[in-house]
């Protein structure tokens, strides 16, 4: 059980916009900054955004996030069959004295 | 572009220690806190601990009395070590650079598994 509460999956055409939420509570999500991966298995995990809504360089502005509260929402336009991945959020969290990631969300571009 | 390599036993007995290193190349690892994150087969990604580049560490509460996070700053290296583990510990592990302050990880390796098993 994942400290972060995120979808399961999430499916959307190529072309379309999809969000991807993360919830979580006062003691991670409302009181720190929040990042969001992208991990193809087998692969390296790619860092999509940090602090929230700072995308780094070479990360196209397809990608976003926002948040709201003890909440967090990825979201991504224009689709591509390449976006096709699994995606988590990760932040601290003051409670645990730990990092914590969501259980992932698996997006399938249809 | 920084780079990380993940390397060490694909394979540990029960209530052996696990080791694995992860050298850092086209960047210092000076200056800079690293951390060590495993995703266990279906499970999301779990946080087990980082290192300044000065030895100073912190490690995952629920990890704690297990492992041991160094780093070799001449050889641009950090090590893992995970003792007395169990099948629970079947993951693939992940070498990140880790930018505390603001709680996100900006350069990853590929991660490598680790099959705990007799």
């Amino acid at each position: 059980q994942s400290v972060l509460t995120q979808p399961p999956s999430v499916s959307a055409a190529p072309g379309q916009k999809v969000t991807i939420s993360c919830s979580g509570s006062s003691s991670n999500i409302g009181s720190n900054y929040v990042s969001w991966y992208q991990h193809l298995p087998g692969t390296a995990p790619k860092l999509l955004i940090y602090e929230n809504y700072n995308r780094p360089s070479g990360i196209p502005d397809r990608f976003s996030g926002s948040k709201s509260g003890a909440s967090v929402t990825l979201g991504i336009t224009g689709l591509q069959t390449g976006d096709e991945a699994d995606y988590y959020c990760g932040t601290w969290d003051s409670s645990l004295s730990a990092r914590v990631f969501g259980g992932g969300t698996k997006l399938t571009v249809l | 572009q920084v780079q990380l390599q993940e390397s060490g036993p694909g394979l540990v007995k029960p209530s052996e220690t696990l080791s694995l290193t992860c050298t850092v190349s086209s960047g210092s690892i000076t200056n800079y806190y690293w951390s060590w994150i495993r995703q266990a087969p279906g499970k999301g990604l779990e946080w087990i601990g980082n290192i300044y580049y000065s030895g100073s560490t912190k490690y995952n509460p629920s990890l704690k009395s297990r492992v041991t996070i160094s780093v070799d700053t001449s050889q641009n290296q950090l090590s893992l070590k995970l003792s007395s583990v169990t099948a629970a510990d079947t993951a693939v592990y992940y070498c990140a650079r880790d930018r505390s302050a603001w709680y996100y990880f900006d350069f990853w390796g590929r991660g490598t598994l680790v099959t705990v098993s007799s």
